[in-house]
């Protein structure tokens, strides 16, 4: 079993759609958070991040953190084209080390 | 553009042979980490240098090695390589040496293919 688990996706949505991401994982440890965009080829790009349990908003984006369930989530609302990407979740204890989930790939139809 | 800049973009390369993929962190980053991403493992961590240093090591094969150089920058080498090596590695760089997340930027990435 995989430390994070992510469903792959793809995942389709009309434009203007409320999307939401999750990632589950098994180490208690994890103590950070992020969620990462990725557009084809290029560079993960650090959308959200997020210290221990609760939730953060920065404008369209909502992250939330269950670490008593070991569930973190995305939500992206108001859904646009250039949302289309790859979004990736990673954790980490301490440490620098991040540890990824596979990816859910996103298309947002206009 | 985060900052970290990664040569070469794209390499093609037979079986068997040594590539040498650089890294320069952004301007005040002491922390570099290599990550490999491939279709069927995703995105995975390898190694990170902190000031010259190795800080943690990850699924890293012996084949391959590392090493950050007294201006900062890093080398990923690697040797023998197989086909299935081809895969984007990542070049990410943070300021201190544990990252926690947020201040881990990415480059671009080199592609490598071997055939």
């Amino acid at each position: 079993q995989k430390e994070v688990e992510q469903d792959p996706g793809p995942l389709s949505v009309p434009e203007g759609a409320i999307v939401s991401l999750n990632c589950t994982y098994s180490n208690s440890a994890f103590q950070y958070f992020m969620w990462y965009r990725q557009y084809s080829r290029k560079g993960p790009e650090l959308l959200m991040y997020t210290y221990s349990s609760g939730n953060k908003e920065d404008g369209r984006f909502t992250a939330q953190v269950d670490k008593s369930s070991k569930y973190i989530s995305l939500f992206i609302r108001d859904s646009q084209p250039s949302d289309s990407a790859t979004y990736l979740c990673a954790m980490s204890n301490q440490g620098g080390k991040l540890i990824f989930g596979q990816g859910t790939e996103l298309s947002v139809k206009p | 553009d985060s900052g970290v800049t990664q040569t070469p973009k794209h390499l093609i390369t037979a079986t068997g042979q040594r590539v040498t993929l650089r890294c320069s962190p952004r301007s005040g980053d002491l922390s570099v980490y290599w990550y490999q991403q491939s279709l069927d493992q995703g995105l995975q961590f390898l190694i990170q240098y902190y000031n010259g240093e190795e800080r943690a090591k990850g699924n890293i094969l012996e084949r391959f090695s590392a090493q950050q150089f007294p201006d900062l920058h890093s080398e990923l080498n690697l040797s023998s390589l197989e086909l299935g090596d081809s895969a984007l590695y990542f070049c990410a760089s943070s300021v201190g040496a544990r990252g926690s997340g947020n201040t881990i930027y990415f480059g671009e990435g080199s592609w490598l293919t071997v055939v």
